[in-house]
């Protein structure tokens, strides 16, 4: 199974501020994605990231208010932007898919927004 | 776009008998089922999957059945323990396309002493 690093793990964050989120995979991946859990929810999936190119947004998510980069095969980032008490929420980095279908989480990153 | 269903949504069992929690869900076009386990603080982790082409899978106290036919999936745990005491979240998967996963609502299962 992967090792999923996420930093950080905890922040609280001041209304109308941004941040960046970091993934780190202890190995090369092609299928990066970016969850968010709400306080006592299910976890949602924000986007897809791909590498070497533009990020792939759900529904309901765009990429002003959460920007994406995925400069490798191990690494991504996710932006909160300007941000308010609703974007209160962990967010997941998770890795895998492919033919083998697996899919990992990191430990999620808490963020809390006042 | 698929839709998974959990239940319940809260489960009180006690220590030593067994708890079963159910998903359904609505492509029949799933054919990959994981379960995951997140205990208070931490990220999901993955603890048994099964996949179309197979009824069951049993790893020591843990089992998952899968019923295409009826489009469910339960998740089994015999013997439970206080440490089972957790979140519990099941999900499906095409293997086509972006292969995203949709997770059903979750259930807090509790393990009474």
């Amino acid at each position: 199974s992967a090792v999923i690093s996420q930093k950080p793990s905890r922040d609280i964050c001041q209304r109308g501020t941004s941040l960046t989120i970091q993934c780190q995979v202890d190995s090369q991946v092609t299928m990066m994605f970016w969850y968010r859990q709400q306080p006592g929810q299910s976890l949602t999936l924000i986007a897809t990231a791909n590498q070497g190119s533009e990020a792939t947004y759900e529904s309901g998510f765009v990429i002003d208010k959460f920007p994406i980069s995925r400069p490798n095969l191990t690494f991504s980032t996710l932006t909160v932007s300007n941000m308010s008490p609703e974007d209160s929420s962990i967010y997941l980095c998770s890795v895998g898919g492919g033919s083998g279908n697996t899919i990992y989480f990191g430990e999620g990153s808490w963020l809390t927004v006042v | 776009g698929e839709n998974v269903e959990q239940h319940p949504s809260t489960l009180s069992v006690q220590e030593g008998d067994s708890a079963v929690i159910k998903c359904t869900y609505s492509d029949s076009a799933s054919n990959y089922f994981p379960w995951y386990k997140q205990e208070l603080g931490k990220g999901p982790q993955l603890i048994i999957d099964i996949r179309s082409n197979v009824g069951e899978k049993k790893d020591q106290r843990i089992a998952v059945t899968l019923n295409k036919t009826a489009k469910h999936f339960s998740l089994h745990i015999t013997e439970t323990q206080p440490e089972d005491s957790a979140v519990y979240f099941c999900a499906a998967i095409k293997n086509q396309g972006a292969q995203k996963l949709v997770f059903g609502q979750g259930t807090r299962l509790t393990i009474n002493p």
